[in-house]
This record gives C-alpha cells, structure tokens and sequence, in this order.
C-alpha cells in the first residue's frame, strides 16, 4: 500500500529559484490537500483541492500554486523561492472533503531556502 | 473556529494508560472531534474521531464530556512507538479542513 507518495523528500533551493513539489495518491480519493509545519508548530493548509478540477485557497496561499492534474496528484510550485517558505511541506488526501473519514498524509518534504 | 487547549507536553510510562486531555469549551453541535498523531520525521496519523458519544478503535479510545467542552484520548498500554505529538481538531460538519493546533508532545519512559 503506497498510499500518498510525495516526491523529492528534501530539496535545496536558493533564492528566486522555481520548484514543484509532487504528490500522488492510490486510494482514488477525491479531496487532496497541501500543508506546510514550521519548527514546533502545527500544520497549516495551503490549498486544497475538495474534487478532480477544483482548487480553492487555504490559511496561507501566498507565494504558492497549484495544479490537480488528474484525480491521483496534486502538485505544488513555488514560483520564486523565499527563506520564508524554508518549511516541511505534507501532501493529504482524504475520501471527501469535508473529513468525514481519516485524511492520508504523504511522509513530508523538507524544503530549505537559502 | 472553535479552538482546542492542549497540554504542551506529558510523560508516561511505558506499558500504563495514558489520558490526554482536550478542552473545547466553544465547541458548536455540529463540531468534530478528531485526533491525529504525528511520530518524529513523518506526517500526521489519524488516530479517532467522534461527535457526541464515547469511540473505540484498535489503536486508542475516545472520551467525550456529556457537555462536549472536553475531550480525553485514552491509549490503553503506552508503547515507545506512540511517543509523538498528538493533536485534538475540531471539525465543523462541513468544514473543508482540517486546522491544526501545536498539540502535546507525548513523552513514553521505559
């Protein structure tokens, strides 16, 4: 059972560089959501996709886009990387979007901006 | 939002229950109860989740007040692997999210 997969799990960027952060999951869910943990803090939601086709904002978009590329992934891109978004990024997907069940999260990757 | 109030940390020692407390004193009639778990280096686990009345599942139990303003996780016989910070999350029934607070580090003695 692969469940979420998030891909690259750690990832070095400078300054104004682009990057996506892959996810993909194999439980044909519908909702899947992206999330971003600061040292000794909860998560906090990005964006979040509630069905194949649809994207809405979270808690903290700024700085970050998305793309549901199919009803398996959800990818994340920063455009122009800030030391700001030096953070652990978490890929979730859950069966609906309003939680009803247990979300999935992906194993995390940790991103450094420097 | 209705908001949780969790303890930063608690200790416990291996192979005795451990009883960790959550209190949501704004809780609405048709809030959530959830609990995830997250172990050191990975994503948050879903542990249980109830609205009114007690839970049970393989892995913990569930609590609820009679007046729903708290909540208690009950781990049965504490293992070193449920060392982890556990998070209490109030769901509104057609929220879209789940807004996690910073949790209770749970720490499990030998």
């Amino acid at each position: 059972n692969a469940g979420v997969t998030q891909t690259p799990k750690f990832q070095v960027l400078k300054t104004g560089q682009s990057m996506t952060l892959q996810c993909a999951q194999d439980m044909n869910h519908n909702s899947m959501y992206w999330y971003r943990q600061d040292p000794g803090m909860g998560l906090r939601l990005i964006y979040y996709s509630a069905s194949e086709g649809t994207t809405d904002k979270g808690e903290v978009p700024n700085g970050y886009n998305v793309s549901r590329l199919n009803k398996r992934e959800f990818s994340l891109r920063l455009e122009s990387a800030a030391p700001s978004q030096t953070s652990v990024y978490f890929c979730a997907s859950s069966e609906q979007d309003t939680f009803w069940r247990e979300a999935f999260f992906g194993q995390g990757t940790r991103l450094t901006v420097v | 939002d209705a908001k949780t109030t969790q303890p930063n940390s608690m200790e416990s020692n291996e192979e005795e229950p451990v009883h960790l407390p959550c209190n949501h004193s704004t809780i609405s009639g048709t809030d959530y109860i959830h609990w995830y778990r997250q172990l050191p280096s990975q994503g948050p686990e879903y542990v249980i989740h109830g609205l009114t009345s007690n839970v049970n599942n393989r892995m913990a139990s569930l609590a609820i007040a009679e007046d729903r303003k708290s909540s208690t996780l009950i781990l049965h016989r504490a293992t070193l692997r449920d060392a982890a910070v556990y998070y209490c999350i109030l769901r509104t029934g057609s929220a879209r999210q789940l807004t996690f607070g910073s949790g209770t580090q749970l720490t499990v003695l030998p």
